[in-house]
Parts: structure tokens; sequence; C-alpha cells
């Protein structure tokens, strides 16, 4: 079956810095994707990786191994605004996302 | 970015009625648009992917009768629960791509502001 898994909460203190991890299990592949989304709100895009290696963008990377089935998001300079759940999506053979359940940012002073 | 505008953002409605949610793409012409359900503290579930000009999609035990959806134009889909019930209630997320012949080319979805429905 197709299996996307990543922490369910993290904490980690304003100004740090944290790792968020995603492994995936699916049929195929054609891109990895990271949502932030605020409790009660749409997800808002983070990133798209669909090769190899790390992609910057300000304060928020994301890393994608294909062969280990592996992403993570790295997120810098944390922010109190930056409290809310990451969800990991890959897109499968077929172009369906298959969603993670999401993990939870606690972020405290 | 592109703009995805959901209305309405909440809805209350007794046991029994019907309601109707909007997804409009406001400043891009969306072939494939996308319906999905989030439970609290779960992850999205997606229900349909609504293609313009013809029948929706759904997903393995989503009921196509009860989740009415249409996509009678390139800026518009409309998700209707009909005789909706207190385990309808959820929060109901529409999104659309930018990607051409409706497949995700550029990598990125753009979401609506979601609707909670709240069944009594």
């Amino acid at each position: 079956g197709q299996n996307i898994d990543q922490p369910t909460e993290m904490t980690a203190t304003e100004g740090a810095i944290v790792q968020i991890n995603c492994t995936y299990q699916t049929s195929g592949f054609n891109g990895l994707f990271w949502y932030q989304q605020h409790a009660g709100e749409a997800p808002t895009f983070l990133s798209y990786n669909v090769l190899d290696g790390l992609e910057e963008k300000g304060r928020f990377s994301s890393f994608l191994s294909r062969s280990k089935g592996y992403s993570y998001l790295l997120l810098k300079e944390l922010q109190m605004k930056d409290s809310a759940s990451y969800l990991c999506a890959v897109m499968d053979s077929n172009y369906q996302l298959i969603w993670g359940a999401g993990t939870k940012l606690i972020i405290k002073p | 970015g592109a703009v995805v505008s959901q209305h309405p953002s909440r809805v209350i409605c007794k046991s029994g009625t019907s309601v109707k949610i909007e997804c409009r793409s406001l400043d891009f012409q969306a072939t494939t648009m996308f319906w999905y359900r989030q439970f609290p503290k779960q992850s999205l579930m997606l229900m349909a992917t609504s293609n313009e000009g013809s029948k929706a999609t759904y997903e393995q035990g989503v009921e196509k009768d009860k989740f009415l959806i249409n996509h009678a134009s390139l800026t518009l889909s409309t998700l209707t629960v009909t005789s909706a019930h207190p385990e309808d209630s959820s929060f109901y997320i529409c999104s659309a791509s930018l990607g051409t012949s409706g497949g995700i080319g550029s990598g990125e979805l753009f979401f609506g502001e979601g609707s909670r429905l709240t069944v009594l």
C-alpha cells in the first residue's frame, strides 16, 4: 500500500532551527510537496521537490532523496507564526497526491 | 500567486438539508479542481477530482449521489452535500492546479480557504 510517515508533533524554540522528516512508500513518484496549515485554515504551498537535493526558499528549505524515499523540511530562525501543521504529500504514478497526517509544530518563546 | 476563493467559509445547517459550497479560481482557468475533506487532527482526504465539462471522478468510499460536484466553467466548481447529517460535519477544502491539461505540471496546488460545515 501507499504510505507517508511524518512525526505527529514537534516542539522547538523561537529563533532556533527545526527539521521535519517525511518518509514515503508510493506506487511511483512524481514529486513531493510540503504545505503549511494553520489551525482552521486551508494549506498553503511551501515547496515542491522532484529531483534529489536541497531546495532553499528563504527561511525554509526542503530536501529530497528519492532512493531513500525520504524528505525533510528545514525551518530556520523560527518565529512564533511558524506554529502550524506541516503536511508532506507525494504525487504517485497516477498523479494523485498521497497525504501524510501532518506534523504539528509548536514554537515556544 | 494564483488565488482560489471558496464560499461560504462557515455554514451551519439542520440535518436533512442540502448545502452548496463554491470554489472559484479568481485569476486563472482551472481545468481541474480537487475537493478534500479534513476531520480534526487528520490529514486531507481527497473526495473527488473535478474536470471542467465532464463528470467528476470520485474516490473509493465517497458517495457521488450524496456529494454532488459540478464544474460547469473553467473558474467555478461546486460541491453540494445533499441531505446532510451530523456525520458530514467537517472541513471541506477545494484546490486547483495551474498545470496544463489538468496535470500538476507546475508542481503547485492552490487551495481555497476551506468551508467548515456543521450539521445539527
